[in-house]
């Protein structure tokens, strides 16, 4: 299969603990978005990566919330003492041109308890 | 800020029913726009996306149009089938040149 792939699937998770994500974009794409999505709503922007530089955090991104993408390769989303209001859809995406479409995985569904 | 709306909200048809879905956004200065299908608990999909200047974009029984100017889009579905129901969610990308505004979609069934 070559295209994103995110884990795990499922995450539940006791508030106030650590949660940390992973996303593999389709492997020539060097372009990396991280959207959430909210029940009955459509996903938000959160971050953007060309390779491995961030360039762009929206103000949904707290402090408790830190992306990386070492090597420009595969990203990670972590989330610090997370809160109820985290739980959400994590969804990644990858693009090889800017403007161009962006295809998504399958979302890493977050439930704090 | 670009505010993208879909309406309607939820939508029900008979099976074999021609449908058209609604978006409309409020910053015309976009670079393209995408359609885009999710299944319940799932991630999405690429359906269509229409460049700023394209007026329509058709695959298979889809066929969606962009009237930039006047800030809308709709995505017609020929034929409709019960695999057809799912969320549609439309999204552009504006100034920021990267980033996809989505609208909140409309919740497609079709009943066999």
């Amino acid at each position: 299969d070559t295209g994103v792939s995110q884990d795990p699937r499922h995450k539940i998770t006791k508030r106030g603990q650590n949660v940390t994500f992973r996303c593999d974009p389709i492997s020539e794409h060097n372009r990396l978005y991280w959207y959430r999505q909210t029940l009955g709503q459509g996903p938000e922007f959160l971050t953007y990566f060309q390779n491995e530089a961030q360039l762009e955090k929206s103000r949904l991104l707290s402090d408790r919330f830190s992306a990386e993408r070492p090597k420009g390769s595969f990203s990670t989303l972590e989330i610090q003492r997370t809160e109820q209001g985290d739980s959400a859809m994590y969804l990644c995406a990858s693009s090889l041109v800017l403007q161009e479409t962006q295809y998504f995985g399958p979302g890493t569904r977050l439930l704090v308890l | 800020k670009q505010e993208v709306t879909q309406i309607p909200a939820a939508l029900s048809v008979p099976e074999g029913e021609n449908l058209v879905l609604n978006c409309s956004f409020t910053d015309s200065a976009i670079y393209n726009l995408q359609w885009f299908r999710q299944d319940p608990g799932k991630g999405l999909t690429s359906l269509l996306l229409i460049q700023s200047s394209q007026r329509e974009q058709t695959s298979g029984r889809l066929n969606a149009s962009l009237d930039k100017s006047s800030g809308r889009s709709t995505l017609y579905i020929a034929a409709s089938q019960p695999g057809d129901s799912a969320t549609y969610l439309c999204a552009v990308i504006g100034g920021s040149n990267y980033k996809l505004t989505f609208g909140k979609g409309t919740l497609l069934t079709v009943n066999p």
